[in-house]
Protein backbone atom coordinates (compact mmCIF):
# COMPACT_ATOMS: atom_id res chain seq x y z
CA UNK A 1 0.00 0.00 0.00
CA UNK A 2 1.35 3.49 -1.14
CA UNK A 3 -1.22 5.03 1.24
CA UNK A 4 -1.81 8.71 -0.39
CA UNK A 5 0.24 10.15 -2.92
CA UNK A 6 0.82 13.49 -4.51
CA UNK A 7 2.61 14.66 -8.04
CA UNK A 8 3.96 16.73 -8.05
CA UNK A 9 6.58 16.96 -5.50
CA UNK A 10 7.31 21.09 -6.29
CA UNK A 11 6.37 22.60 -9.10
CA UNK A 12 7.32 26.66 -9.71
CA UNK A 13 4.56 28.67 -11.53
CA UNK A 14 4.51 32.18 -13.06
CA UNK A 15 1.59 34.41 -12.32
CA UNK A 16 -1.23 33.70 -14.73
CA UNK A 17 -0.08 30.09 -15.53
CA UNK A 18 -2.22 27.27 -14.52
CA UNK A 19 -1.88 23.49 -13.16
CA UNK A 20 -3.26 20.57 -11.93
CA UNK A 21 -1.76 18.61 -8.77
CA UNK A 22 -2.88 15.06 -8.49
CA UNK A 23 -3.35 12.94 -5.58
CA UNK A 24 -4.24 9.46 -5.65
CA UNK A 25 -5.01 6.62 -2.70
CA UNK A 26 -4.75 3.18 -2.76
CA UNK A 27 -7.03 2.43 0.56
CA UNK A 28 -10.64 2.99 -0.82
CA UNK A 29 -11.32 4.99 0.68
CA UNK A 30 -14.67 7.53 0.18
CA UNK A 31 -13.57 11.52 1.34
CA UNK A 32 -10.95 13.19 0.28
CA UNK A 33 -9.42 16.41 1.03
CA UNK A 34 -7.56 19.26 -0.29
CA UNK A 35 -5.53 21.51 2.21
CA UNK A 36 -3.42 24.52 1.94
CA UNK A 37 -0.38 24.70 4.93
CA UNK A 38 0.85 28.55 5.10
CA UNK A 39 3.15 29.60 8.13
CA UNK A 40 1.17 30.22 11.45
CA UNK A 41 -2.25 29.13 9.78
CA UNK A 42 -2.26 25.47 9.78
CA UNK A 43 -3.79 23.55 7.61
CA UNK A 44 -7.35 25.19 5.42
CA UNK A 45 -9.59 23.17 3.86
CA UNK A 46 -9.83 23.94 0.27
CA UNK A 47 -12.23 21.75 -1.27
CA UNK A 48 -13.21 18.05 -0.27
CA UNK A 49 -15.05 14.82 -1.92
CA UNK A 50 -17.33 12.56 -0.14
CA UNK A 51 -17.32 10.15 -3.55
CA UNK A 52 -16.85 9.50 -6.49
CA UNK A 53 -18.77 12.53 -9.04
CA UNK A 54 -18.86 14.60 -6.05
CA UNK A 55 -17.13 17.73 -4.71
CA UNK A 56 -17.84 20.80 -2.10
CA UNK A 57 -16.12 23.63 -1.32
CA UNK A 58 -14.03 24.09 1.60
CA UNK A 59 -12.88 27.10 3.93
CA UNK A 60 -10.78 28.88 1.39
CA UNK A 61 -12.22 27.48 -2.46
CA UNK A 62 -11.40 30.22 -4.33
CA UNK A 63 -9.08 30.63 -7.31
CA UNK A 64 -9.25 26.50 -7.19
CA UNK A 65 -11.40 24.06 -8.90
CA UNK A 66 -11.70 20.17 -8.23
CA UNK A 67 -12.37 16.87 -9.96
CA UNK A 68 -13.02 13.35 -8.95
CA UNK A 69 -13.57 11.46 -11.74
CA UNK A 70 -12.76 8.19 -10.48
CA UNK A 71 -12.87 7.18 -6.63
CA UNK A 72 -9.03 7.20 -5.77
CA UNK A 73 -8.11 10.35 -7.81
CA UNK A 74 -8.65 13.77 -6.65
CA UNK A 75 -7.55 16.87 -8.85
CA UNK A 76 -6.84 20.34 -7.24
CA UNK A 77 -7.05 22.70 -10.48
CA UNK A 78 -5.58 26.18 -10.65
CA UNK A 79 -6.31 27.92 -13.63
CA UNK A 80 -4.53 31.44 -13.07
CA UNK A 81 -1.50 31.22 -10.61
CA UNK A 82 -1.42 34.06 -8.46
CA UNK A 83 1.09 34.97 -6.23
CA UNK A 84 -1.40 34.24 -3.04
CA UNK A 85 -1.37 30.78 -3.98
CA UNK A 86 2.17 29.92 -3.11
CA UNK A 87 1.59 27.29 -0.17
CA UNK A 88 2.41 23.63 0.56
CA UNK A 89 -1.03 21.54 -0.85
CA UNK A 90 -1.55 18.16 0.89
CA UNK A 91 -4.00 15.88 0.16
CA UNK A 92 -6.01 13.34 2.05
CA UNK A 93 -8.38 10.76 2.70
CA UNK A 94 -10.13 9.33 4.74
CA UNK A 95 -12.99 6.19 5.60
CA UNK A 96 -16.26 7.24 7.15
CA UNK A 97 -16.60 4.69 10.90
CA UNK A 98 -19.25 6.10 12.70
CA UNK A 99 -17.73 9.36 12.17
CA UNK A 100 -14.75 8.84 14.11
CA UNK A 101 -12.93 8.70 10.59
CA UNK A 102 -9.15 9.38 10.13
CA UNK A 103 -7.92 11.37 7.89
CA UNK A 104 -4.60 10.21 5.71
CA UNK A 105 -2.33 12.83 4.64
CA UNK A 106 -0.02 12.16 1.82
CA UNK A 107 3.95 14.21 1.66
CA UNK A 108 2.59 17.31 0.09
CA UNK A 109 3.03 19.84 -2.81
CA UNK A 110 5.29 22.79 -2.88
CA UNK A 111 4.18 25.59 -5.16
CA UNK A 112 5.76 28.23 -5.71
CA UNK A 113 4.08 31.32 -7.84
CA UNK A 114 6.15 33.91 -9.22
CA UNK B 1 -18.15 28.39 14.71
CA UNK B 2 -15.28 26.00 15.69
CA UNK B 3 -11.93 27.07 16.46
CA UNK B 4 -8.68 25.54 17.55
CA UNK B 5 -6.25 27.53 19.52
CA UNK B 6 -2.48 26.41 19.76
CA UNK B 7 -1.14 29.79 22.15
CA UNK B 8 2.25 28.30 21.72
CA UNK B 9 3.54 28.61 18.33
CA UNK B 10 7.23 27.26 19.21
CA UNK B 11 8.08 25.19 22.60
CA UNK B 12 12.16 24.61 23.23
CA UNK B 13 12.55 21.72 25.86
CA UNK B 14 16.03 20.21 26.62
CA UNK B 15 16.03 16.71 26.08
CA UNK B 16 14.85 13.90 28.44
CA UNK B 17 12.59 16.95 29.64
CA UNK B 18 8.78 16.84 30.19
CA UNK B 19 6.65 18.66 27.89
CA UNK B 20 3.18 20.13 27.47
CA UNK B 21 1.76 21.56 24.31
CA UNK B 22 -1.65 23.03 24.80
CA UNK B 23 -4.33 23.03 22.64
CA UNK B 24 -8.17 24.53 23.06
CA UNK B 25 -11.08 24.59 21.11
CA UNK B 26 -14.30 25.95 21.16
CA UNK B 27 -17.58 23.48 20.80
CA UNK B 28 -21.23 23.94 22.01
CA UNK B 29 -21.84 20.21 20.82
CA UNK B 30 -19.85 17.09 21.02
CA UNK B 31 -16.58 16.84 18.82
CA UNK B 32 -13.37 14.32 17.75
CA UNK B 33 -10.28 15.38 19.08
CA UNK B 34 -7.00 14.94 17.13
CA UNK B 35 -3.45 15.25 17.40
CA UNK B 36 -0.88 15.29 14.54
CA UNK B 37 2.62 15.48 13.69
CA UNK B 38 4.66 17.03 11.02
CA UNK B 39 8.49 16.18 10.68
CA UNK B 40 10.48 18.54 8.65
CA UNK B 41 9.46 18.00 4.77
CA UNK B 42 7.25 15.60 5.28
CA UNK B 43 3.04 15.13 5.45
CA UNK B 44 0.86 14.91 8.74
CA UNK B 45 0.65 11.53 10.99
CA UNK B 46 -1.57 11.02 13.38
CA UNK B 47 -0.51 10.76 16.67
CA UNK B 48 -3.40 9.78 18.90
CA UNK B 49 -6.99 10.90 18.99
CA UNK B 50 -10.12 11.39 21.39
CA UNK B 51 -13.24 9.83 20.19
CA UNK B 52 -14.70 8.40 23.92
CA UNK B 53 -14.68 7.03 26.97
CA UNK B 54 -11.36 7.46 28.56
CA UNK B 55 -10.07 11.34 28.66
CA UNK B 56 -6.48 9.78 28.93
CA UNK B 57 -5.23 9.08 25.07
CA UNK B 58 -2.28 7.09 24.68
CA UNK B 59 -0.59 7.67 20.93
CA UNK B 60 2.34 6.57 19.34
CA UNK B 61 6.05 7.94 20.25
CA UNK B 62 5.73 7.87 23.90
CA UNK B 63 2.87 10.72 23.36
CA UNK B 64 -0.40 10.94 25.16
CA UNK B 65 -3.17 13.70 25.87
CA UNK B 66 -5.80 14.47 28.23
CA UNK B 67 -9.34 15.64 27.04
CA UNK B 68 -11.02 17.89 29.67
CA UNK B 69 -14.69 18.74 28.66
CA UNK B 70 -15.04 21.33 31.18
CA UNK B 71 -12.12 23.36 30.27
CA UNK B 72 -12.22 22.46 26.70
CA UNK B 73 -8.49 21.50 26.27
CA UNK B 74 -6.88 18.72 24.99
CA UNK B 75 -2.82 19.40 25.87
CA UNK B 76 -0.68 17.04 24.63
CA UNK B 77 2.18 15.85 27.01
CA UNK B 78 5.86 13.40 26.79
CA UNK B 79 7.07 12.79 29.84
CA UNK B 80 10.62 12.80 28.27
CA UNK B 81 11.28 14.31 24.76
CA UNK B 82 13.96 12.85 22.37
CA UNK B 83 15.68 14.85 19.58
CA UNK B 84 13.71 13.25 17.47
CA UNK B 85 10.77 14.62 18.57
CA UNK B 86 11.73 17.91 17.13
CA UNK B 87 8.58 18.67 14.70
CA UNK B 88 5.38 20.71 14.52
CA UNK B 89 2.54 19.71 15.99
CA UNK B 90 -1.28 20.43 15.14
CA UNK B 91 -4.62 20.28 17.10
CA UNK B 92 -7.60 19.25 15.21
CA UNK B 93 -11.17 19.13 15.67
CA UNK B 94 -13.96 17.55 14.47
CA UNK B 95 -18.21 17.31 15.22
CA UNK B 96 -19.79 14.46 14.85
CA UNK B 97 -21.76 15.33 12.00
CA UNK B 98 -18.88 17.16 10.23
CA UNK B 99 -16.58 15.53 7.76
CA UNK B 100 -14.24 18.50 8.04
CA UNK B 101 -10.97 18.99 10.45
CA UNK B 102 -10.66 22.25 11.87
CA UNK B 103 -6.83 22.50 12.77
CA UNK B 104 -5.00 24.73 14.61
CA UNK B 105 -1.81 26.42 13.69
CA UNK B 106 0.67 24.32 14.84
CA UNK B 107 3.40 24.10 17.94
CA UNK B 108 7.03 23.47 16.96
CA UNK B 109 8.80 21.73 19.44
CA UNK B 110 12.23 22.33 19.15
CA UNK B 111 14.34 19.67 21.34
CA UNK B 112 18.22 21.12 22.49
CA UNK B 113 20.50 18.31 23.38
Amino acid sequence: NAGVTQTPKFRVLKTGQSMTLLCAQDMNHEYMYWYRQDPGMGLRLIHYSVGEGTTAKGEVPDGYNVSRLKKQNFLLGLESAAPSQTSVYFCASSVLAGGQETQYFGPGTRLLVL
Amino acid sequence: AQSVTQLDSQVPVFEEAPVELRCNYSSSVSVYLFWYVQYPNQGLQLLLKYLSGSTLVKGINGFEAEFNKSQTSFHLRKPSVHISDTAEYFCAVKRDSSYKLIFGSGTRLLVRP
